[in-house]
């Protein structure tokens, strides 16, 4: 098993370009999650999912956009990159809470650049 | 007031020294606290769950004072891999989704 991989690993984008991270899990799990870390900020949730077809905001969404086709994968759009979204993106998911196991499973992150 | 707490450090602690973090958090009727580890420039992955109980494994050994909203994680006798950033993390069931809150981390260094 793969876990969790995320494409691509670094990215420099320029102001006002667009790009599209892509998240795969192989664990069959329904929710997955976008998150973004920053120095002395901790990592703060953009978006996330609880299943196929289905996505909501987190805790600091504007500027990105998600999408969940298929169960297994999960998007996330910057229509137009801004250096405040520079920063590390890591993927996370897991399967429903419930039964005690709440534990979410990360990707290895993508580095983002915006000059 | 930040919804959870932790002292980033660093810790620089010998090998072999007992070594200890601890974390608050704001939302009372938060039900599941886990720390997780980071490794410089890789993902989190999770250490272990806290139960009300307290629960150990292995060198590592988590609390949770629910009365005063903290958590606690207890290292004994540290391995220069025990290296890393631990994060306190929440789950406030708030909203649905399995979301977790993050603390910012404590950086911890175990040298020779």
């Amino acid at each position: 098993n793969a876990g969790v991989t995320q494409t691509p690993k670094f990215r420099v984008l320029k102001t006002g370009q667009s790009m599209t991270l892509l998240c795969a899990q192989d664990m069959n799990h329904e929710y997955m999650y976008w998150y973004r870390q920053d120095p002395g900020m901790g990592l703060r949730l953009i978006h996330y999912s609880v299943g196929e077809g289905t996505t909501a905001k987190g805790e600091v969404p504007d500027g990105y956009n998600v999408s969940r086709l298929k169960k297994q994968n999960f998007l996330l759009g910057l229509e137009s990159a801004a250096p405040s979204q520079t920063s590390v993106y890591f993927c996370a998911s897991s399967s429903p809470p419930g039964g005690g196991n709440n534990e979410q499973f990360f990707g290895p992150g993508t580095r983002l650049t915006v000059l | 007031r930040k919804e959870v707490e932790q002292d980033p450090g660093p810790f620089n602690v010998p090998e072999g020294a007992t070594v200890a973090f601890n974390c608050t958090y704001s939302n009372s009727a938060s039900q599941s606290f886990f720390w997780y580890r980071q490794d410089c420039r890789k993902e989190p992955k999770l250490l272990m769950s806290v139960y009300s109980s307290g629960n150990e494994d292995g060198r590592f050994t988590a609390q949770l004072n629910r009365a005063s909203q903290y958590i606690s994680l207890l290292i004994r006798d540290s391995k220069l891999s025990d290296s890393a950033t631990y994060l306190c993390v929440v789950n406030p069931l708030t909203g649905g989704g399995n979301k977790l809150t993050f603390g910012t981390g404590t950086q911890l260094k175990v040298e020779l």
